[in-house]
Formats: C-alpha cells, sequence, structure tokens
C-alpha cells in the first residue's frame, strides 16, 4: 500500500508569504529527500535528510523518523518557485528503494 | 564531476513494438543505478535499481526489464509495448546518499 502521504496535493502562496508541505509516512523510514520538478520533468534534488533538519536559502526541511513525517517550509516565495514538488522516503530494507509523495503543486501569485 | 545522460529524450512507439531506453553514468565507478517510471498523473514508482554489472533487482512488474552491460550503463527494454508503459522514465545514479537523476525520457506508446 501506499507509504507516502503528500499534502496538499496543490497550494497557491501570494508573493512574499511562506507555508509548508508534508508527508506522512505509514511506517519508518530511514531518509527523506525532496525534489523539484524541473521544466523537463527530470527532478533536482533539494534536501537529503537522515534525521533533523536542514535550511537552504529560503527553504527548510525537517525530517523525523520516530514520528514518521517529514517537513518542507517555504518562506518568502518568489513567482520561480512555482513548479511541483515531492518528497520520497527511503526504508532501512531495500536498497537505495524510494517511495514517492504524489507531488504537491505550488503556484506563486503576484 | 559526475554526469548522467539518458537517451532518447522522447519517444513514440506502436504497441507490440520493441523498446530500448539507455542511460549513461560518467565520472563514477560501481555506482547504485536505479529506473524510476511515471505513469501520467500517477506517482513515480522505483522499477530496477542495480549495485554492479550483471546484477539486477526488479521492484516493480512491469513487463519491462533492466540490463547493465557495463559498470557505466543501464539500459531499460522490452520486445512487446503495452499501452500502460506510456509516461515518463528517469534514471537516476547514488553511491549512498541522495540520488542524482537524468533528464527523463517520455514515452507515448500508441
Amino acid at each position: 500500500g501506499d507509504q507516502v502521504e503528500q499534502s496538499p496535493s496543490a497550494l497557491s502562496l501570494h508573493e512574499g508569504t511562506g507555508s509548508a508541505l508534508r508527508c506522512n509516512f505509514t511506517t519508518t523510514m530511514r531518509a527523506v529527500q525532496w525534489f523539484r520538478k524541473n521544466s523537463r520533468g527530470s527532478l533536482i534534488n533539494l534536501f537529503y535528510l537522515a534525521s533533523g533538519t536542514k535550511e537552504n536559502g529560503r527553504l527548510k526541511s525537517a525530517f523525523d523518523s520516530k514520528e514518521r513525517y517529514s517537513t518542507l517550509h517555504i518562506r518568502d516565495a518568489q513567482l520561480e518557485d512555482s513548479g511541483t514538488y515531492f518528497c520520497a522516503a527511503e526504508r532501512g530494507s531495500a536498497l537505495g528503494r524510494l517511495h514517492f509523495g504524489a507531488g504537491t503543486q505550488l503556484i506563486v501569485i503576484p | 564531476a559526475q554526469t548522467i545522460h539518458q537517451w532518447p529524450v522522447a519517444e513514440i512507439k506502436a504497441v507490440g513494438s520493441p523498446l530500448s531506453l539507455g542511460c549513461t553514468i560518467k565520472g563514477k565507478s560501481s555506482p547504485n543505478l536505479y529506473w524510476y517510471w511515471q505513469a501520467t498523473g500517477g506517482t513515480l514508482q522505483q522499477l530496477f535499481y542495480s549495485i554492479t554489472v550483471g546484477q539486477v533487482e526488479s521492484v516493480v512488474q512491469l513487463n519491462l526489464s533492466a540490463s547493465r552491460p557495463k559498470d557505466d550503463q543501464f539500459i531499460l527494454s522490452t520486445e512487446k509495448l503495452l499501452l500502460s508503459h506510456s509516461g515518463f522514465y528517469l534514471c537516476a545514479w547514488s553511491s549512498g546518499e541522495a540520488p542524482l537523476f537524468g533528464e527523463g525520457t517520455r514515452l507515448s506508446v500508441l
């Protein structure tokens, strides 16, 4: 069954505001990654976390393996942040097997 | 620097025809290699992974096969395409942490 539940599926933000995307996991995951889809449809790594938090510019991600969730916070959203964001989690039992969330389509409004 | 190259960029194929998609990684020896697939409107799924030449593990059964004939090459193929094979195929490599993705191949089966 589905192991990663990503929310929201769609999000509209006004420029300069912020919000958070969330992924809940049905089981304990070893690590989580956040990606953004580029114009070709490929995936660009944003964060890889085995625990704790990481920050890069206006993005910040957190992962709590015990509580089975991860978040991606966007602050001061800019128009170029619009796009589709995915989380993917890795279980410890299967080498490199990533379980993807369904994605969040973010639209930043001027 | 490591590079990952997928080919072709896009394919339009007839049902029942054969398919071969390729992926080459440069600048890294013995990488872990992965094939992912996303049906239109669907979630990304891992199809295959390989940790060494000649060794490929199947994750999802989709009437596709994969081979790793050389350390830096990963091939996805089938003798007979189905309509359900349409979608976006991504190759990725990793050396333990976050996988890096190729630019993808968009496949339309008619």
